[in-house]
């Protein structure tokens, strides 16, 4: 079964450095999404893309963060000059045309923030 | 904006049944899903109601009244798997972002 897939699993930063995650979304999927979770809270929005272009974005989502779709596999989030408050565990979803109830998430990758 | 209300925590023995109730306040609708989340892992989709009444997916059912902004999430035959978080969550009303509820962690024991 396709399944979103995520790299890396764990990401150690010093606060200040630049990281990009990396996510696979499912292959014949259209919307993607980031998403994360600071741990023992709930899963929040950050952004959401279809069509080569960002289609939404919550507060959490400001000029520190950026996404790409490099080529048409991969779906990066990059965020730069990382902060204390940036750890979590970050999900990457996606779902097909007309699906948005049901996304699929990837396996996270947690950012450790030092 | 979207605010979801949950109990926060749920207990349970095996083969019980128990129900998790979510509220909801939202400036557009557009149905109520239904995620599970065990430690550590990715959620999960479990169902999704756009309109009033029962939606079964085997040992899960989940049941929403538009009218009162409610729903629930009913587990039975509960097993000790089950233990895990269960999230609702709505469509942000401006696009297809979902908006996710605190959680309740539903403990299982045996």
């Amino acid at each position: 079964e396709p399944e979103v897939t995520q790299t890396p699993s764990h990401q150690v930063t010093q606060m200040g450095q630049e990281v990009i995650l990396r996510c696979v979304p499912i292959s014949n999927h259209l919307y993607f999404y980031w998403y994360r979770q600071i741990l023992g809270q709930k899963v929040e929005f950050l952004v959401s893309f279809y069509n080569n272009e960002i289609s939404e974005k919550s507060e959490i989502f400001d000029d520190q963060f950026s996404v790409e779709r490099p080529d048409g596999s991969n779906f990066t989030l990059k965020i730069r000059s990382t902060k204390l408050e940036d750890s979590a565990m970050y999900f990457c979803a996606s779902n097909p045309r007309d699906s948005y109830n049901e996304q699929f998430f990837g396996p996270g990758t947690r950012l450790t923030v030092l | 904006g979207q605010s979801l209300e949950q109990p926060s925590e749920v207990t349970a023995v095996e083969g019980a049944i128990v129900q998790i109730n979510c509220t909801y306040q939202t400036s557009g609708f557009y149905g109520l899903s239904w995620y599970q989340q065990h430690d550590g892992g990715a959620p999960t989709f479990l169902s999704y109601n756009a309109l009033d009444g029962l939606e079964e997916t085997g040992r899960f059912s989940s049941f929403l009244s538009r009218s009162d902004s409610y729903g629930y999430l009913l587990l039975q035959e509960l097993q000790m798997k089950d233990s895990a978080s269960y999230f609702c969550a709505v469509r942000d009303q401006a696009g297809t972002a979902l908006i996710f509820g605190k959680g309740t962690t539903l403990s299982v024991s045996s």
